[in-house]
């Protein structure tokens, strides 16, 4: 059974600094892995898309790694804003199914 | 984006009645559509993937009897919670897939008095 870790729970940070958000799965046969944040009481927001082919995707201030074998994704954030405070979660699709598993988040504050 | 939209965004209901919510994919067409509820402070919990034309599919210990799954079309799921009890009050959120991308609703804060 796939089980999807991100580590730490809660980070804080002061403005424009660059930061790491990880994310490991302990099954490495996934189909793709995707990248979402989510705002106190709303939906959430997709972020990034990796399929299992690819290594990294970027996407203006945020870069995604993947590296399947070790079974971990990073998300970098680069020059934080306020704006990206948020609660960041990652997901893995294995193959078979459209089913997403999903990490317990990392509630991001960036302080101004 | 794709985009997807529920209704209602909230609702508060007296213990005992039933509450329909509503899942739309608004720019695209979905054949399979997905339900999860999310506790404060955790992280989201699949329900059951709902797919057009068919039963629904659920997850181990979700009550299929009390969470109805209904997708009469390629745009359209909705989720009935019957008989609502308190213990039912979470946020509900529906998601859909387009080009192996999960995009997800707003979702709606179901509240049981």
């Amino acid at each position: 059974k796939q089980e999807v870790t991100q580590i730490p729970a809660a980070l804080s940070v002061p403005e424009g600094e660059n930061l790491v958000l990880n994310c490991s799965f302990t099954d490495s046969a996934i189909y793709n892995l995707q990248w979402f944040r989510q705002d106190p009481g709303k939906g959430l927001t997709s972020l990034l898309l990796i399929q299992s082919s690819q290594r990294e995707q970027t996407s203006g201030r945020l870069n995604a790694s993947l590296d399947k074998s070790s079974g971990r994704s990073t998300l970098y954030i680069a020059a934080s804003q306020p704006g990206d405070s948020a609660t960041y979660l990652c997901a893995v699709r294995g193959f078979g199914n459209e089913k997403l598993t999903f990490g317990t988040g990392t509630r991001l504050t960036i302080i101004p | 984006g794709a985009v997807v939209s529920q209704h209602p965004s909230r609702v508060i209901c007296k213990s005992g009645t039933s509450v329909k919510i509503e899942c739309r994919s608004l720019d695209f067409q979905a054949t399979t559509m997905f339900w999860y509820r999310q506790f404060p402070k955790q992280s989201l919990m699949l329900m059951a993937t709902s797919n057009e034309g068919s039963k629904a599919t659920y997850e181990q210990g979700v009550e299929k009897d009390k969470f109805l799954i209904n997708h009469a079309s390629l745009t359209l799921s909705t989720l009935t919670v019957t008989s609502a009890h308190p213990e039912d009050s979470s946020f509900y959120i529906c998601s859909a897939t387009i080009y192996n991308e999960q995009f997800f609703g707003p979702g709606t804060r179901l509240t049981v008095l």
